[in-house]
């Protein structure tokens, strides 16, 4: 498909287990976001891409969350010793370029449930 | 990231214009305004963005006033499908979600 894709689309992990969260963006798209969603709350920013350099990681909640992006396209969203305060949708946003006029297209998020 | 304030919920009639208002009083010169809107269990959708001009495309009108301090989104003839939480967003590099406008079209 042509919009920015994320696998699974539900994950239920119990507490203490790592998961991995994939996003692929947009094809060509440089920038790419990550985000986290709480129930009833507007997403969080977490952590920004442009290709495959991280620039900023200030919104990533503690030393748990671990983001890359190697190759400047496919990211992964990997939280370690999950715990219940984990349980949110997680979002992946992708756009053309850098600026500030370039819309940004979210994915449909993925939903995380820390048992 | 600029603050941005909206209301937390608003009606409208289907078929009716949504007028949706936003204060963004920290704007800073080179920083854009965007709305965004998300239907329950759905990624954020993109509507519309704009810098200090007028805006229009097929699913919304964006009016910022003179001074950038606030900005409108109007849905022109809103439908049962408009029904969203939308938000309002100035955007640096990242976007920085507030807590939004819930809508909801009423029959």
């Amino acid at each position: 498909g042509a919009g920015v894709s994320q696998s699974p689309r539900y994950k239920v992990a119990k507490r203490g287990q790592d998961v991995a969260l994939r996003c692929d963006p947009i094809s060509g798209h440089v920038s790419l976001f990550w985000y986290q969603q709480a129930l009833g709350q507007g997403p969080e920013f977490l952590t920004y891409f442009q290709n495959e350099a991280q620039l900023d990681k200030s919104g990533l909640p503690s030393d748990r969350f671990f983001a890359e992006r190697p190759e400047g396209s496919v990211s992964t969203l990997k939280i370690q010793r999950t715990q219940q305060e984990d349980s949110a949708v997680y979002l992946c946003a992708s756009s053309l370029a850098r600026g500030r006029n370039t819309e940004a297209f979210f994915g449909q998020g993925t939903r995380l449930t820390v048992v | 990231d600029a603050k941005t304030t909206q209301p937390p919920s608003m009606d409208c009639a289907e078929g009716r214009a949504a007028n949706l208002p936003c204060n963004h009083s920290t704007i800073s010169g080179n920083e854009y305004v965007y709305w965004y809107r998300q239907i329950h269990s759905q990624g954020p959708q993109y509507i519309i963005h704009g810098l200090k001009n007028n805006e229009t495309n097929e699913m919304a009108s964006l009016i910022i006033t003179e001074d950038r301090k606030s900005s409108t989104l109007i849905l022109p003839h809103a439908t049962l499908r408009d029904t969203a939480v939308y938000y309002c967003i100035v955007r640096a590099i990242r976007l920085t979600f507030g807590e939004g406008t819930q809508l909801t079209v009423n029959p």
